[in-house]
């Protein structure tokens, strides 16, 4: 019983290389998230995909893109890294939209950017 | 603008009390959900209560019960009879429309002994 998956746990990279963040839920949830988390700003959306076929920008877009690559698969790129986005970052997963359905999160990605 | 407001940075509180985390939202969509998540120390987001702008009463989980002031636009997180456990961070969050939800800054509540 997985649930939301997130790879890697750790990476450091350099200033203007590349990254994908992977992200899997097999709970058969239709909407998926990524956020990133940093000191004192709480959670910030960057992206979400409501169902497969679908993504949409969130508060803090710059500098990311996703791909739903299918139902259970989520990923996050960075093209070329920056500090600034030294951040933990955060996938979850939830059942449908609307209603009281929780988010489920994975167990986050710490990316350190030199 | 900001959405979603959490104006405690820290709280502190003696073990087997009671203590209030507060949240204030802004949303025009007359549907939303307002959700709080626990996040402990060793950092999983952990779900503890919801509370739907349609619902009449307050939610209650538990030791959780969610003081839900819809003309303030206030949705406090009351957490009852405090234990060691209960130090961690706490979110506020708010679902707008079907999809989008965004999180507060968060409180870090210390449960003292």
């Amino acid at each position: 019983n997985a649930g939301v998956t997130q790879t890697p746990k750790f990476q450091v990279l350099k200033t203007g290389q590349s990254m994908t963040l992977q992200c899997a839920q097999d709970m058969n949830h239709n909407s998926m998230y990524w956020y990133r988390q940093d000191p004192g700003m709480g959670l910030r959306l960057i992206y979400y995909s409501a169902s497969e076929g679908t993504t949409d920008k969130g508060e803090v877009p710059n500098g990311y893109n996703v791909s739903r690559l299918n139902k259970r698969e989520f990923s996050l790129r960075l093209e070329s890294a920056a500090p600034s986005q030294t951040s933990v970052y955060f996938c979850a997963s939830k059942l449908q939209g609307g209603g009281n359905q929780p988010q489920h999160f994975g167990d986050g990605t710490r990316l350190s950017i030199l | 603008a900001q959405k979603i407001t959490q104006t405690q940075p820290g709280m502190f509180v003696q073990e087997k009390e009671a203590v209030t985390l507060d949240c204030t939202y802004d949303t025009s969509d007359p549907s939303y959900g307002l959700f709080w998540y626990k996040q402990p120390s060793s950092g999983e987001m952990i779900f503890l209560i919801y509370q739907g702008s349609y619902d009449q009463q307050n939610a209650t989980e538990g030791r959780y019960s969610l003081n839900f002031q819809k003309a303030r636009k206030s949705a406090n997180l009351v957490i009852s009879a405090s234990q060691l456990g209960d130090s961690a961070m706490y979110f506020c969050a708010m679902r707008e429309g079907s999809f989008k939800t965004i999180f507060g800054a968060g409180t870090r509540l210390f449960v003292k002994a």
